[in-house]
Protein backbone atom coordinates (compact mmCIF):
# COMPACT_ATOMS: atom_id res chain seq x y z
CA UNK A 1 0.00 0.00 0.00
CA UNK A 2 1.44 3.22 -1.05
CA UNK A 3 1.49 5.65 2.08
CA UNK A 4 3.02 8.97 2.12
CA UNK A 5 3.56 10.20 5.69
CA UNK A 6 4.16 14.25 5.90
CA UNK A 7 6.00 15.89 9.29
CA UNK A 8 7.48 18.62 10.75
CA UNK A 9 4.65 21.38 10.59
CA UNK A 10 4.03 23.40 14.05
CA UNK A 11 4.20 27.09 15.80
CA UNK A 12 7.45 29.28 13.73
CA UNK A 13 7.75 33.26 14.35
CA UNK A 14 7.79 34.90 11.15
CA UNK A 15 11.41 35.32 9.89
CA UNK A 16 12.32 31.88 10.88
CA UNK A 17 12.56 28.31 9.46
CA UNK A 18 10.96 24.84 9.25
CA UNK A 19 12.11 21.80 7.91
CA UNK A 20 9.08 19.71 6.51
CA UNK A 21 9.54 15.86 5.57
CA UNK A 22 7.64 13.03 3.70
CA UNK A 23 8.35 9.64 4.09
CA UNK A 24 6.79 7.23 1.18
CA UNK A 25 6.34 3.41 1.77
CA UNK A 26 4.69 0.89 -0.65
CA UNK A 27 6.29 1.92 -4.05
CA UNK A 28 10.31 2.60 -5.13
CA UNK A 29 10.73 5.75 -3.92
CA UNK A 30 13.65 6.40 -6.33
CA UNK A 31 11.62 5.86 -9.41
CA UNK A 32 9.08 8.95 -8.97
CA UNK A 33 9.01 12.26 -8.97
CA UNK A 34 7.51 14.28 -6.02
CA UNK A 35 5.93 17.66 -5.51
CA UNK A 36 4.75 19.74 -2.51
CA UNK A 37 1.68 20.98 -2.68
CA UNK A 38 -0.31 23.32 0.45
CA UNK A 39 -3.40 24.96 1.09
CA UNK A 40 -4.36 28.23 3.73
CA UNK A 41 -6.67 28.19 5.71
CA UNK A 42 -10.01 28.13 3.95
CA UNK A 43 -8.52 28.26 0.37
CA UNK A 44 -7.29 26.88 -2.34
CA UNK A 45 -4.59 24.08 -3.23
CA UNK A 46 -1.31 25.87 -4.13
CA UNK A 47 1.31 24.18 -5.83
CA UNK A 48 5.09 24.93 -4.26
CA UNK A 49 7.77 22.82 -5.99
CA UNK A 50 8.31 19.59 -7.38
CA UNK A 51 11.40 17.56 -7.96
CA UNK A 52 12.24 14.66 -10.47
CA UNK A 53 13.54 11.39 -9.43
CA UNK A 54 17.45 11.79 -9.07
CA UNK A 55 17.14 15.21 -7.93
CA UNK A 56 18.02 16.62 -11.27
CA UNK A 57 14.93 18.32 -12.25
CA UNK A 58 13.39 20.87 -9.49
CA UNK A 59 10.97 23.72 -10.03
CA UNK A 60 9.69 25.99 -7.43
CA UNK A 61 6.68 28.75 -7.39
CA UNK A 62 7.90 31.99 -8.04
CA UNK A 63 6.90 33.41 -4.41
CA UNK A 64 8.94 30.41 -2.54
CA UNK A 65 11.94 30.87 -4.72
CA UNK A 66 15.13 31.84 -2.69
CA UNK A 67 12.87 30.73 0.14
CA UNK A 68 12.13 27.58 -0.34
CA UNK A 69 14.74 24.36 -0.82
CA UNK A 70 12.96 20.56 -1.74
CA UNK A 71 15.80 17.83 -1.70
CA UNK A 72 15.13 14.12 -1.35
CA UNK A 73 17.04 11.06 -0.07
CA UNK A 74 16.35 7.84 -2.18
CA UNK A 75 18.33 5.68 0.32
CA UNK A 76 15.92 6.99 3.35
CA UNK A 77 12.60 6.81 0.81
CA UNK A 78 12.24 10.66 1.76
CA UNK A 79 11.25 14.58 0.83
CA UNK A 80 11.95 17.08 2.35
CA UNK A 81 10.65 20.71 2.19
CA UNK A 82 13.66 23.49 4.21
CA UNK A 83 11.44 26.88 4.61
CA UNK A 84 13.53 29.97 5.44
CA UNK A 85 12.28 33.22 6.03
CA UNK A 86 8.66 32.49 6.60
CA UNK A 87 6.07 34.74 6.69
CA UNK A 88 2.52 34.77 8.08
CA UNK A 89 1.35 34.08 4.28
CA UNK A 90 3.14 30.56 4.54
CA UNK A 91 0.46 29.54 7.21
CA UNK A 92 -1.31 26.43 5.61
CA UNK A 93 -1.32 22.60 5.57
CA UNK A 94 1.69 21.24 3.72
CA UNK A 95 1.06 17.98 1.57
CA UNK A 96 3.76 15.71 -0.23
CA UNK A 97 2.38 13.53 -3.29
CA UNK A 98 3.54 11.64 -5.94
CA UNK A 99 3.78 12.42 -9.31
CA UNK A 100 2.86 9.68 -12.12
CA UNK A 101 3.74 10.33 -15.64
CA UNK A 102 1.41 8.19 -18.16
CA UNK A 103 1.25 10.78 -21.13
CA UNK A 104 0.81 13.42 -18.55
CA UNK A 105 2.02 14.64 -15.27
CA UNK A 106 -0.28 14.34 -12.58
CA UNK A 107 -0.26 13.17 -8.38
CA UNK A 108 -1.96 9.79 -7.83
CA UNK A 109 -1.13 9.88 -3.81
CA UNK A 110 -1.34 12.57 -1.09
CA UNK A 111 -0.05 12.79 2.55
CA UNK A 112 -2.23 13.74 4.92
CA UNK A 113 -0.55 16.96 5.03
CA UNK A 114 1.16 19.16 8.02
CA UNK A 115 0.12 22.57 9.52
CA UNK A 116 2.60 25.13 9.65
CA UNK A 117 1.71 27.86 11.33
CA UNK A 118 3.57 31.25 11.39
CA UNK A 119 2.90 33.58 13.67
CA UNK A 120 4.48 36.01 16.48
CA UNK B 1 2.70 31.07 -15.12
CA UNK B 2 -0.57 28.97 -16.69
CA UNK B 3 -3.61 30.28 -15.02
CA UNK B 4 -6.29 28.53 -14.48
CA UNK B 5 -9.84 29.67 -14.31
CA UNK B 6 -12.59 27.42 -12.46
CA UNK B 7 -16.11 28.18 -12.50
CA UNK B 8 -18.62 28.45 -11.08
CA UNK B 9 -16.59 28.76 -7.33
CA UNK B 10 -19.58 27.26 -6.08
CA UNK B 11 -23.10 25.34 -6.78
CA UNK B 12 -25.82 23.83 -4.88
CA UNK B 13 -27.56 20.63 -5.74
CA UNK B 14 -29.44 17.71 -5.55
CA UNK B 15 -28.75 14.12 -5.03
CA UNK B 16 -29.35 12.71 -8.37
CA UNK B 17 -28.75 15.71 -10.31
CA UNK B 18 -26.07 16.29 -13.32
CA UNK B 19 -23.24 18.76 -12.43
CA UNK B 20 -20.85 20.34 -14.41
CA UNK B 21 -17.69 21.88 -13.86
CA UNK B 22 -15.70 24.34 -15.97
CA UNK B 23 -11.81 25.01 -16.10
CA UNK B 24 -10.39 27.09 -18.28
CA UNK B 25 -6.74 27.56 -19.41
CA UNK B 26 -4.91 31.01 -19.49
CA UNK B 27 -2.99 29.03 -22.67
CA UNK B 28 -3.42 25.94 -24.68
CA UNK B 29 -2.18 23.31 -22.42
CA UNK B 30 -3.34 20.23 -24.80
CA UNK B 31 -4.64 17.49 -22.33
CA UNK B 32 -2.48 18.24 -19.36
CA UNK B 33 -5.56 18.57 -17.32
CA UNK B 34 -6.39 16.80 -13.80
CA UNK B 35 -9.60 17.15 -11.69
CA UNK B 36 -8.75 16.61 -7.93
CA UNK B 37 -11.58 16.16 -4.86
CA UNK B 38 -11.43 17.29 -1.73
CA UNK B 39 -13.47 16.82 1.44
CA UNK B 40 -13.01 19.03 4.51
CA UNK B 41 -9.86 18.35 6.78
CA UNK B 42 -8.40 15.69 4.15
CA UNK B 43 -6.03 15.19 1.66
CA UNK B 44 -6.87 15.52 -2.18
CA UNK B 45 -8.34 13.04 -4.26
CA UNK B 46 -7.44 11.98 -7.96
CA UNK B 47 -10.29 11.91 -9.74
CA UNK B 48 -9.25 12.25 -13.72
CA UNK B 49 -6.32 12.42 -15.49
CA UNK B 50 -5.16 13.78 -19.18
CA UNK B 51 -8.42 15.41 -19.35
CA UNK B 52 -10.27 12.28 -19.40
CA UNK B 53 -9.30 9.48 -17.99
CA UNK B 54 -10.98 8.05 -15.37
CA UNK B 55 -8.48 7.25 -12.24
CA UNK B 56 -8.73 3.45 -10.94
CA UNK B 57 -11.41 3.07 -8.42
CA UNK B 58 -12.98 6.29 -9.47
CA UNK B 59 -16.95 5.69 -10.10
CA UNK B 60 -18.18 5.65 -13.99
CA UNK B 61 -20.55 8.44 -13.03
CA UNK B 62 -17.12 10.98 -12.90
CA UNK B 63 -16.17 12.08 -16.62
CA UNK B 64 -13.89 14.97 -18.02
CA UNK B 65 -13.43 15.67 -21.28
CA UNK B 66 -11.93 19.10 -23.06
CA UNK B 67 -8.83 20.24 -24.66
CA UNK B 68 -6.49 23.31 -25.36
CA UNK B 69 -8.20 25.66 -23.19
CA UNK B 70 -11.39 24.41 -22.14
CA UNK B 71 -12.32 21.50 -19.74
CA UNK B 72 -14.67 20.23 -18.03
CA UNK B 73 -15.84 17.63 -15.43
CA UNK B 74 -19.52 15.94 -15.35
CA UNK B 75 -20.95 13.86 -12.60
CA UNK B 76 -23.76 12.12 -14.50
CA UNK B 77 -25.80 11.43 -11.31
CA UNK B 78 -24.46 13.39 -7.61
CA UNK B 79 -24.46 11.17 -4.66
CA UNK B 80 -24.40 11.72 -1.04
CA UNK B 81 -20.50 11.09 -0.84
CA UNK B 82 -19.72 13.52 -3.98
CA UNK B 83 -20.30 16.90 -1.58
CA UNK B 84 -16.83 18.50 -1.71
CA UNK B 85 -14.88 20.90 -3.58
CA UNK B 86 -13.21 19.91 -6.70
CA UNK B 87 -10.13 21.27 -8.08
CA UNK B 88 -8.96 21.67 -11.59
CA UNK B 89 -4.94 21.43 -11.99
CA UNK B 90 -3.20 21.81 -15.01
CA UNK B 91 0.61 19.85 -15.56
CA UNK B 92 1.58 21.46 -19.33
CA UNK B 93 4.11 23.42 -16.94
CA UNK B 94 4.98 23.41 -13.82
CA UNK B 95 1.25 22.79 -11.80
CA UNK B 96 -1.48 25.27 -11.49
CA UNK B 97 -4.64 24.34 -9.56
CA UNK B 98 -8.05 26.45 -10.35
CA UNK B 99 -9.82 28.30 -7.60
CA UNK B 100 -11.97 25.34 -6.50
CA UNK B 101 -15.58 24.64 -6.78
CA UNK B 102 -17.60 23.82 -3.65
CA UNK B 103 -20.56 21.47 -4.45
CA UNK B 104 -23.18 21.64 -1.63
CA UNK B 105 -26.70 20.51 -1.04
CA UNK B 106 -29.44 21.84 -2.07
Amino acid sequence: EVQLVASGGGLVKPGGSLRLSCAASGFTFNSYSMIWARQAPGKGLEWVSSISSTSTYIYYADSMKGRFTISRDNAKNSLYLQMNSLRAEDTAVYYCARTLHSGVYYEDYWGQGTLVTVSS
Amino acid sequence: DIQMTQFPSSLSASVGDRVTITCRAGQSISSYLNWYQQKPGKAPKLLIYAASSLQSGVPSRFSGSGSGTDFTLTISSLQPEDFATYYCQQSYNTRTFGQGTKVEIK
